[in-house]
């Protein structure tokens, strides 16, 4: 069974650029959510979708952005960016329902230059 | 303001001796709480898991515990292999939501 699928693994962009960043949940799991990692932030949720509706979203501002598509694919985008937007952005997968983990994928490592 | 907030930035042990990376966290309305190791360029791997129903959750060498009237989890992995090292997460998820809250890692380094 394959893993949550992130590309690309790694990207460079300029400040005031924007990102698109995919992922590919695993087969059957329709949420899907997305982490920001930076070093000594933890993981901050930044929201999650399920059957193509954001169904929590977290305390970032409105430059990030989502969607999921019918076959629980998702996007993220950051317009805009900042240099702090450099981190390692995570998607996770999971069941929609019920006391379930999330699995997450390698992740996509974006440096704002 | 961190709801789930991991004290000790870092943890080593010695190889066969047990590991106690402790979490606490500030909002009762967490029903669902996780464990999650990292090793560095790779996405967290679930360990362990625990409703808030229960107050121990056992799966091989790991255990978690959670103590509701401290708001206090823990992990406990014995023995300790130096393979274990890497950071680890707790989680948490706000009850009626599909969202987790993370604490900021520790880093555990198992000694040969």
């Amino acid at each position: 069974k394959a893993g949550v699928t992130q590309t690309p693994r790694y990207l460079i962009k300029t400040r005031g650029q924007q990102v698109t960043l995919s992922c590919s949940p695993i087969s059957g799991h329709r949420s899907v959510s997305w982490y920001q990692q930076t070093p000594g932030q933890g993981l901050q949720f930044l929201f999650e979708y399920f059957s193509e509706t954001q169904r929590n979203k977290g305390n970032f501002p409105g430059r990030f952005s989502g969607r999921q598509f019918s076959n629980s694919r998702s996007e993220m985008n950051v317009s805009t960016l900042e240099l702090g937007d450099s981190a390692l952005y995570l998607c996770a997968s999971s069941l929609p329902q019920g006391n379930t983990e999330a699995f997450f994928g390698q992740g996509t490592r974006l440096t704002v230059v | 303001d961190q709801q789930v907030k991991q004290n000790s930035p870092s943890l080593s042990v010695q190889e066969g001796r047990i590991s106690i990376l402790n979490c606490d966290y500030t909002n009762s309305m967490f029903d669902y709480f996780l464990w999650y190791k990292k090793y560095p360029a790779e996405g967290p791997t679930f360990l362990i898991s625990i409703s808030s129903i229960k107050d121990k959750n056992e799966d091989g060498r790991f255990t978690v515990f959670l103590n509701k009237s401290a708001k206090h989890l823990s992990l406990h992995i014995v023995p300790s292999q130096p393979g274990d090292s890497a950071v680890y997460f707790c989680a948490a998820r706000p009850s009626g939501t599909y969202k987790y809250i993370f604490g900021t890692g520790t880093r555990l380094k198992v000694l040969a």
